[in-house]
């Protein structure tokens, strides 16, 4: 069972102009969620991060939005840049009994911004 | 501060035998994870473990995989008479002490094995 979804393989921009990466999410017993950037033949990189009881968390050109009863996330990249092009993988973290700290990660989705 | 170190970045083996896959985390990190990522797909959980203690193995196959990480030393996994389906890239992450309300987890580089 996939219980974080990212349902977009790919997304497309301009440079300037905003991104958007969603993610959903079926299992309520997560205390973090967390967007890692990914380049090939590297390890991810920590981006940003967003505790479940807030809905939104900012750092730079990076905000990260959590709608709990919609059990959807998203990240916001404003103004998109050539280097933000990589493979963004959204990440639940477990909150308690077995599943505490583990991550669960979505498919991924591939951003390319073309300048 | 150095970052996870994962060594070998690549390796290959032949069906049958055994691979090993090291990890040292972050200088002051105490907890590591074993992930594994084949190839069109995320990133899916393996292992959690602290020093000389295996916290979470419920992403571990039954057989043939195992995982350490001793008192001194990297975490090891080890992976006994591999097959093709082994062939992915593993990665570790480390973090401090998840009582101090940290929660992210920093990745190495990750170990490519291909089985031939």
């Amino acid at each position: 069972d996939q219980q974080v979804k990212q349902n977009s393989p790919s997304l497309s921009v301009q440079e300037g102009r905003i991104s958007i990466l969603n993610c959903d999410y079926t299992n309520s017993m997560f205390d973090y969620f967390l967007w890692y950037k990914k380049y090939p033949a590297e390890g991810p990189t920590f981006l940003i991060s967003i505790s479940s009881i807030k809905d939104k968390n900012e750092d730079g050109r990076f905000t990260v939005f959590l709608n709990k009863s919609a059990k959807h996330l998203s990240l916001h990249i404003v103004p998109s840049q050539p280097g933000d092009s990589a493979v963004y993988f959204c990440a639940a973290r477990g909150a308690g009994g077995t599943s505490y700290g583990k991550l669960t990660f979505g498919q991924g989705t591939i951003l390319t911004v073309h300048p | 501060n150095a970052g996870v170190m994962q060594n070998p970045r690549h390796l290959v083996r032949r069906r049958g035998q055994e691979a090993r896959l090291r990890c040292s985390p972050m200088k002051g990190h105490s907890h590591v994870y074993w992930y594994r990522q084949l190839p069109e797909e995320g990133l899916k959980f393996m292992v959690y473990l602290q020093k000389e203690n295996i916290i979470d193995e419920s992403g571990m196959p039954k057989e043939r995989f195992s995982a350490e990480f001793p008192k001194e030393g990297p975490s090891i996994l080890r992976i006994q008479q591999v097959v093709r389906g082994d062939s992915a890239a593993y990665f570790c992450a480390s973090s401090p002490p998840l009582a101090g309300g940290s929660h992210e987890q920093f990745f190495g580089p990750g170990t490519r094995l291909t089985v031939l």
